[in-house]
């Protein structure tokens, strides 16, 4: 199983950019969820799904979009990048129920 | 509501000695808690997790933590710090419910001296 992958692991956009960050995981697992951390604050909810078709906020959702069409993949969008959306970004799995997630290697995503 | 404080942004231990890593939450419904491990420029690794059995919880390479409902205290410990721990530590805290959500702390960056 290749588990939890992410791409692209480095990104430079332009303040007004819009992108796709991709996440993809292969062990059946109903749950996804995307993070941002940044220096001092830990890891932060952006978007998660408990499903395909199913999605909903986190904590921090402003400026970013998500969908689930499969089981297997749970993209990121940014519509227009703005430079505090900076960050490494974190892509996550697990079954329904709370056991603990695993996560990708992480996006590392500059905006100028 | 859940959240999670860890005390100690930094702590440096020398090779050999104890590691005691602090992690205190605050949950509206019985929780369930993590401590996640990161290394340099890689993703988070479960190192262990309560979910209501056991409350002395041993993980991978050698740690283990014990949650203390009367303390709110989740911390993490290991006997004798090997140079391989020199990581970042994040302690997690999710709704028992069934929630996934987890709500991090704002880490623990683990040096050890030789």
């Amino acid at each position: 199983n290749a588990g939890v992958t992410q791409t692209p692991k480095f990104q430079v956009l332009k303040t007004g950019q819009s992108m796709t960050l991709q996440c993809a995981q292969d062990m059946n697992h109903e749950y996804m969820s995307w993070y941002r951390q940044d220096p001092g604050m830990g890891l932060r909810l952006i978007h998660y799904s408990v499903g395909a078709g199913i999605t909903d906020q986190g904590e921090v959702p402003n400026g970013y979009n998500v969908s689930r069409s499969t089981t297997e993949d749970f993209p990121l969008r940014l519509l227009s990048a703005a430079p505090s959306q900076t960050s490494v970004y974190f892509c996550a799995s697990s079954y329904v129920g709370g056991g603990g997630q695993f996560f990708g290697p992480g996006t590392r995503l500059t905006v100028l | 509501a859940q959240s999670v404080t860890q005390l100690g942004s930094h702590v440096s231990v020398s090779e050999g000695a104890l590691v005691l890593l602090r992690c205190n939450y605050s949950s509206s419904v019985p929780p369930y808690l993590f401590w996640y491990v990161q290394y340099p420029n890689q993703g988070l690794q479960l190192l262990l997790k309560y979910t209501s059995a056991a409350t002395l919880v041993k993980g991978i390479n050698g740690f283990e933590a014990e949650f203390k409902k009367s303390e709110t205290s989740f911390h993490l410990t290991k006997p004798s710090a090997h140079m391989s721990d020199a990581a970042e530590y994040f302690c997690a805290v999710s709704g028992s419910s069934g929630a996934n959500n987890l709500f991090f702390g704002t880490g623990t960056r683990l040096t050890v001296i030789p």
